[in-house]
């Protein structure tokens, strides 16, 4: 068990629709970060939040958002789905923020998300 | 922009065999380099890693050294077992977010007793 929790574990939805993504990160973990797995693109990462603050964006789509609440826990949201957003969505956590950071992270255990 | 680049799969073993994963990436500076592994129906979890070159990562039997005259990070193992089957991910620090991580495809594994 990782310490990163992430609701629901999985989620069916019809094109056209919006979901959102729920993760908890590990006790003292500052930064989340978000990663689409799928088929065809592998793993790939969307963006990351530190503190409450969005600190970097990968290849996340103008329809998927994120934010990082006072609690720092996540949400990333994803809306007007298509079929192609099925995939594997997992949040990750990471000391980094803390002086002897290494960049590890800490990986929930997904939200599967099946568009039809 | 960074990459990883593993071997494709799977890789079928039996059990007791040696195995090595090749990973080999290009990068910008000098990232930090992982290994993860994904039980089937899990999650990520770090298996090794190695920050600077030369380091020697290592855990559960398994070791990948950061080789930066050749830019790999190849995983070992000198005897594997059933338990070992998943997926493998090589992965990369990088350079551009400073904390981002770039995953190699994955590497199936499947060990038979």
């Amino acid at each position: 068990d990782s310490g990163v929790t992430q609701t629901p574990k999985h989620l069916i939805t019809a094109t056209g629709q919006r979901v959102t993504l729920r993760c908890s990160p590990r006790s003292g973990d500052l930064s989340v970060y978000w990663y689409q797995q799928s088929l065809d693109q592998g793993l790939q990462f969307l963006i990351q939040y530190y503190n409450g603050e969005e600190r970097a964006k990968g290849n996340i789509l103008e329809r998927f958002s994120a934010q990082q609440f006072p609690d720092l826990h996540s949400e990333l949201n994803l809306s007007s789905l298509e079929l192609g957003d099925s995939a594997l969505y997992f949040c990750a956590s990471s000391p980094r923020g803390r002086r002897d950071s290494s960049y590890e992270q800490y990986f929930g255990p997904g939200t599967r998300l099946t568009v039809t | 922009g960074d990459s990883v680049t593993q071997m494709e799969g799977p890789v079928t073993l039996s059990e007791e065999a040696f195995l090595t994963i090749n990973c080999t990436y290009t990068a910008t500076g000098y990232p930090s380099l992982f290994w993860y592994v994904q039980y089937p129906g899990e999650g990520l979890q770090l298996l090794l890693k190695a920050t600077k070159a030369d380091d020697k990562g290592s855990n559960k039997g398994f070791e990948a050294t950061y080789r930066k005259e050749t830019t790999s990070f190849h995983l070992e193992k000198g005897s594997v077992q059933v338990s070992d089957s998943a997926v493998y991910f090589c992965a990369l620090s990088d350079s551009t977010t400073g904390t981002a991580l770039i995953f190699g495809k994955g590497t199936t594994l499947s060990v038979s007793s």
